[in-house]
């Protein structure tokens, strides 16, 4: 199973909705990442996990809360959200180290009104 | 900061014919380079991992090479299909972190 699972693959909130998203994979990776994407824009990195524990923030608002349960799930909890976090959210994982591939789920799509 | 450039932006070519696309990096202190490819309102596949101590790698009809001292990767595809219609991202790594580079969109026209 070479698969990252990512749920929803849409989703539409208010600002003032708790929301959350899900991924899962099952490849025994030990380093788990989210991703934002703007339409037209690169990937840009968020958060990373490295054996369930918080490696990188790369500044992210605090409207965006990352917890990793176990080694197979990550989830990224959404609260008072802005019309400028629309956007694709990855989710992203490999094995640590300095030369792993990294394996994408195919993203949800966040609306946020 | 490391600064990722691609060129072209957008490419559109008949099938059959080969292509590359270009990659540029500011920060030659890298520990690898990635190349991806994204179909649209999709996640990315991995096509290719060229270590920094590596000068190309290949797979299929697709060879990657690397300059780590001029700060350059091409992406070279032979024999183009329209299946390959994508946006193609090189991803310049460091530790636990890619730092992805603009696109280049190619369309295939059968």
């Amino acid at each position: 199973d070479t698969e990252v699972t990512q749920t929803p693959k849409h989703l539409v909130m208010g600002m003032t909705n708790k929301k959350s998203l899900k991924c899962e994979q099952h490849m025994g990776h030990r380093a788990m990442y989210w991703y934002k994407q703007k339409a037209k824009k690169p990937p840009e990195l968020m958060f990373v996990y490295s054996y369930e524990k918080l490696s990188i923030n790369e500044s992210v608002p605090s409207r965006f809360s990352p917890e990793c349960p176990n080694s197979s799930l990550l989830n990224l909890h959404l609260h008072a959200l802005q019309p400028e976090d629309s956007a694709l959210y990855l989710c992203a994982s490999s094995q640590p180290g300095l030369n792993e591939k990294l394996f994408f789920g195919s993203g949800t799509q966040l609306s946020v009104l | 900061k490391q600064e990722v450039t691609q060129i072209p932006a957008a490419l559109s070519v008949p099938e059959g014919e080969n292509l590359v696309l270009n990659c540029s990096f500011t920060d030659s202190a890298i520990y690898n380079l990635q190349w991806f490819r994204q179909d649209p309102g999709k996640g990315l596949t991995s096509l290719l991992l060229i270590q920094s101590s590596q000068r190309e790698q290949t797979s299929g009809r697709l060879n990657a090479s690397l300059d780590k001292s001029s700060g350059r990767s091409t992406l070279y595809i032979a024999a183009s299909q329209p299946g390959d219609s994508a946006t193609y991202l090189c991803a310049v790594g460091g530790f636990q972190k890619l730092v992805f580079g603009t696109g280049t969109r190619l369309l295939v026209s059968p």
